[in-house]
């Protein structure tokens, strides 16, 4: 399967707790994007990476929330001290430079008890 | 800002039915525009996108879906309703200006139930 992965598909955490969730993307994607999802509602953007470089953050990005993509391929999400707000679905999508769409992963559903 | 409006959080059609879904957006520029499905508890599937071109755009499992300025919106439409497309499903918009990072604002999405 070459679409997008995200590890784990699941997590339960104990507020307070630091989680990190892992992305891999389509391999010759060099565009890569974080969004969260809450119960009922549309993605929200978080933050896009060209290559390793972080272009654009969301205001929604805390300081709490930190993003990685080390050479360029995969991309971690890091939320530290996680609150009971922080509990949604974390999407993760790539798509080419010159593709006007981008491929969605299957997500990592969050949850903060 | 940019921003979608999908018109209905909930709809509910006879399998074999028409279905229509509404979006909105509000852009001083014209956006590429795009339908996404998600099933629960999984990631979004493109059905469609327009960019440019022909204003009706045809995608996957039988929806097409019309790009009209002069109302600003994106309606998604698919002839006959079947079961298997009960889902949610998001419209979404992302600036074409130069630099576009394709970054995509989305709408709060609608549900779509069939009912046999």
């Amino acid at each position: 399967d070459t679409g997008v992965s995200q590890n784990p598909r699941h997590k339960i955490t104990k507020r307070g707790q630091n989680v990190t969730f892992r992305c891999d993307p389509i391999s010759e994607h060099n565009r890569l994007y974080w969004y969260r999802q809450t119960l009922g509602q549309g993605p929200e953007f978080l933050t896009y990476f060209q290559n390793e470089a972080q272009l654009e953050k969301s205001r929604l990005l805390s300081d709490r929330f930190s993003a990685e993509r080390p050479k360029g391929s995969f991309s971690t999400l890091e939320i530290q001290r996680t609150e009971q707000g922080d509990s949604a679905m974390y999407l993760c999508a790539s798509s080419a430079q010159t593709a006007t769409e981008a491929f969605f992963g299957q997500g990592t559903r969050l949850t903060v008890v | 800002a940019q921003s979608v409006t999908q018109l209905g959080s909930h709809v509910s059609v006879s399998e074999g039915a028409l279905v229509l879904l509404r979006c909105n957006y509000s852009s001083s520029v014209p956006p590429y525009l795009f339908w996404y499905v998600q099933y629960p508890n999984q990631g979004l599937q493109l059905l469609l996108k327009y960019t440019t071109g022909a204003t009706l755009v045809k995608g996957i499992n039988g929806f097409e879906a019309e790009f009209k300025k002069s109302e600003t919106s994106f309606h998604l439409t698919k002839p006959s309703a079947h079961m298997s497309d009960a889902a949610e499903y998001f419209c979404a918009v992302s600036p074409p200006t130069s630099g576009n990072t394709g970054k995509l604002i989305f709408g709060q999405g609608t549900t779509l139930q069939v009912k046999p």
